[in-house]
């Protein structure tokens, strides 16, 4: 159980197009759901936290109109980024935290990534 | 605000030696503390985590984690180190008391395990 899918796996796009990438929560549900992204050899860095059926929450320094969350489910939050330029290549991981945790401990899991090349 | 430090870019140690890797956090309020690894082009596999009680964690692939409090401090460790450990390992924290709770992550530590 709790398992985290992401899709795509990896897309390649043009600079200008814009790119969606979805994030489910398979055997659970989600209320919030986290948005990270990770630069070659760095750390992962949040992007956004996201919660079902309201605005995300930017980290500083993220462009809210470039990277738009949609988290319109238990189990699905979207990332679109939009006019995608080569610097927005990344490797983008999504991250769901499960509503009904054991003892309130609301675990967090992670998905396995979606690497985004924009040419 | 929550932080991590991984003090170290990189480790190496020989096959079958004893391996550390070094992490220390910054929270407000009690932590929960994680260790995650990460092989070439894929996701995040966790390895162990510490919530509350008995200090020494023991995960995934023969790796333990031991808290410190007093020294702030979350090393992982593995008595002997195999070829197959070498990947990047993250170290993360999460504050649940503070209204933002999230994981934020250490930068990473890169372990190379010489055979």
């Amino acid at each position: 159980g709790a398992v985290v899918s992401q899709h795509p796996s990896w897309v390649i796009c043009k600079s200008g197009t814009s790119v969606k990438i979805e994030c489910r929560s398979l055997d659970f549900q989600a209320t919030t759901m986290f948005w990270y992204r990770q630069f070659p050899k760095q750390s992962l860095m949040l992007m956004a936290t996201s919660n079902e059926g309201s605005k995300a929450t930017y980290e500083q320094g993220v462009e809210k109109d470039k990277f738009l969350i949609n988290h319109a489910s238990l189990t699905l939050s979207t990332l679109t980024v939009t006019s995608a330029h080569p610097e927005d290549s990344s490797f983008y991981i999504c991250s769901a935290r499960d509503s009904v945790g054991l003892a309130g401990l609301n675990e967090q899991f992670f998905g396995p990534g979606t690497r985004l090349t924009v040419l | 605000a929550q932080s991590v430090a991984q003090p170290e870019d990189q480790v190496n140690v020989a096959e079958g030696n004893p391996l550390t890797v070094k992490c220390t956090y910054s929270v407000s309020g009690n932590p929960y503390l994680f260790w995650y690894v990460q092989y070439p082009n894929r996701g995040l596999q966790f390895l162990l985590k510490y919530i509350t009680g008995d200090n020494l964690v023991k995960g995934s692939y023969g790796f333990e984690a031991e808290f410190n409090k007093s020294q702030t401090s979350f090393h992982l460790k593995k008595p002997s180190a195999l070829v197959s450990d070498s990947a990047l390992y993250f170290c993360a924290v999460r504050d649940i008391t503070n209204r933002d709770d999230k994981i934020i992550f250490g930068k990473g530590t890169r372990l190379h395990i010489l055979p």
